[in-house]
């Protein structure tokens, strides 16, 4: 079945640091891709999505490729900022026209001054 | 536009009982799915709606349930509930029904005694 991999956190950074955050899928045909992220007491909320390959994401800084070559889907952000602080999950939804989507286990950021 | 909203926001219950929670999805969202998001497991889908339809379930026991009405407000039952229930259970409905974008709401923090 369909599957999300990305790297166990928590991840902590001083502010202005790059961040990445590994995440690779495993699923049949062409899914698209996506990247959630969950503020302290509140649900997910969509940052970034591609549906094809090559296609790059980007929102409030952070930055996404889909590879197909390498079944990943990396987060990336220049700088980073205290509000970053989060839980980040990458998600896939599977081709086929139903509403299911993957996600990942998530990783927790923390930024500090 | 109002989002997505879930009721009641906690609940405390004891082993055995049953319970129901409420997703009311973004006005004109014909799609709403269930997720279950624990620390060990992260996020695990439970089923998706769409136009009252069940069109997909995950790896959940028969225990759990749900229903879509016309209006595409969504309820999820837990009957018999056990200690491994303790849970947020997350809401998300979308317009689409190709796996596209989902608007969570903040959740229904389940706590089983």
């Amino acid at each position: 079945g369909d599957s999300v991999t990305q790297m166990e956190g928590p991840v902590t950074l001083s502010e202005e640091a790059f961040l990445t955050i590994n995440c690779t899928y495993t699923a049949t045909g062409y899914p698209s891709l996506f990247w959630y992220v969950q503020y302290p007491g509140e649900g997910l909320q969509l940052l970034l999505k591609a549906t094809k390959a090559d296609d790059k994401g980007s929102n409030k800084g952070f930055e996404a490729t889909y590879r197909k070559e390498t079944t990943s889907f990396h987060l990336e952000k220049g700088s980073v900022q205290v509000s970053d602080s989060a839980v980040y999950f990458c998600a896939l939804s599977a081709t086929g026209g139903y509403q299911k989507v993957t996600f990942g286990t998530g990783t927790k950021l923390q930024v500090i001054p | 536009k109002a989002g997505v909203t879930q009721t009641p926001r906690y609940l405390i219950k004891t082993r055995g009982q049953q319970v129901t929670l409420s997703c009311s999805p973004i006005s004109g969202h014909r799609s709403v799915s269930w997720y279950q998001q624990t620390p060990g497991q992260g996020l695990q889908f439970l089923f998706e709606y769409f136009s009252e339809t069940q069109r997909n379930k995950g790896n959940f026991p028969g225990r759990f349930s749900g229903r879509q009405f016309s209006n595409s407000r969504s309820e999820m039952n837990v009957s018999t509930l056990e200690l491994g229930d303790s849970a947020l259970y997350l809401c998300a409905s979308s317009m689409t029904s190709d796996g596209e974008k989902l608007f969570f709401g903040s959740g229904t923090q389940l706590s089983v005694l």
